[in-house]
């Protein structure tokens, strides 16, 4: 099984609809993070938590939201969601005892907002 | 502000070796990163340099240069599963990662 763990994996809505992507990890980090990933552009930060009780907002963070709701489970939010939402949404992982900060991603969720 | 360029495709033939450049601009400088990632599929941590030089591991080596605001990846010996995109990502002084929009390397037989 994937330490870290996206669903749905493939999403097709409408717009205006509320999405929400979860993710879970067994790794046992506190750093979690939200990105997404478009053709052509680099990864973007979303959101991002160093613990329970932290959310930061990141680069792209506007008509998103997202909920720690313990360690290991971080959800991004979509309250009414548009087509250029449309990406693949990547949650990662990271330990902050690490020093090289090395992050470890789920496996992906391809969001299509029609 | 902060900017990272890597080319966006390159070739290569399978056996040879081949570099991947990576320039950028930064005023804060926490250490730059290679990711592999297969299409479809979930970048993977390849390489981390904070101090000038070469950092090698098997067939992959990444090298550092802070005052020229330059980093390369070279891998050798080339195999057909080496065809991927490597990301290139640098850790600014607030420890947040800036992505390169990486380089799509195609292996030929």
């Amino acid at each position: 099984d994937a330490d870290v763990t996206q669903t749905p994996r493939n999403r097709i809505t409408k717009t205006g609809k509320r999405i929400m992507l979860e993710c879970s990890q067994t790794k046992g980090h506190d750093r979690m993070y939200w990105y997404r990933q478009d053709p052509g552009l680099g990864l973007r930060l979303i959101y991002y938590s160093f613990d329970v009780k932290d959310i930061n907002k990141g680069e792209i963070s506007d008509g998103y939201s997202v909920s720690r709701q313990a360690q290991a489970k971080f959800s991004l939010s979509l309250e009414s969601a548009i087509p250029n939402q449309t990406a693949l949404y990547f949650c990662a992982t990271s330990d902050r005892e690490a020093h090289t900060g090395e992050l470890f991603f789920g496996e992906g969720s391809r969001l299509t907002v029609l | 502000g902060q900017n990272i360029d890597q080319p966006t495709e390159m070739t290569a033939t399978e056996g040879a070796i081949v570099q991947i450049n990576c320039t950028y601009q930064t005023s804060g400088f926490n250490g730059l990163f290679w990711y592999q990632q297969h299409a479809g599929e979930a970048p993977t941590f390849l390489s981390y340099n904070v101090l000038d030089g070469l950092e090698e591991k098997g067939r992959f080596s990444s090298f550092l240069s802070r005052s020229k605001g330059y980093s390369y990846l070279l891998l050798k010996e080339l195999q057909m599963k080496d065809s991927a995109s490597y990301l290139c990502a640098l850790m600014d002084s607030n420890y947040q990662l800036i992505w390169g929009a990486g380089t799509k390397l195609i292996i030929k037989p």
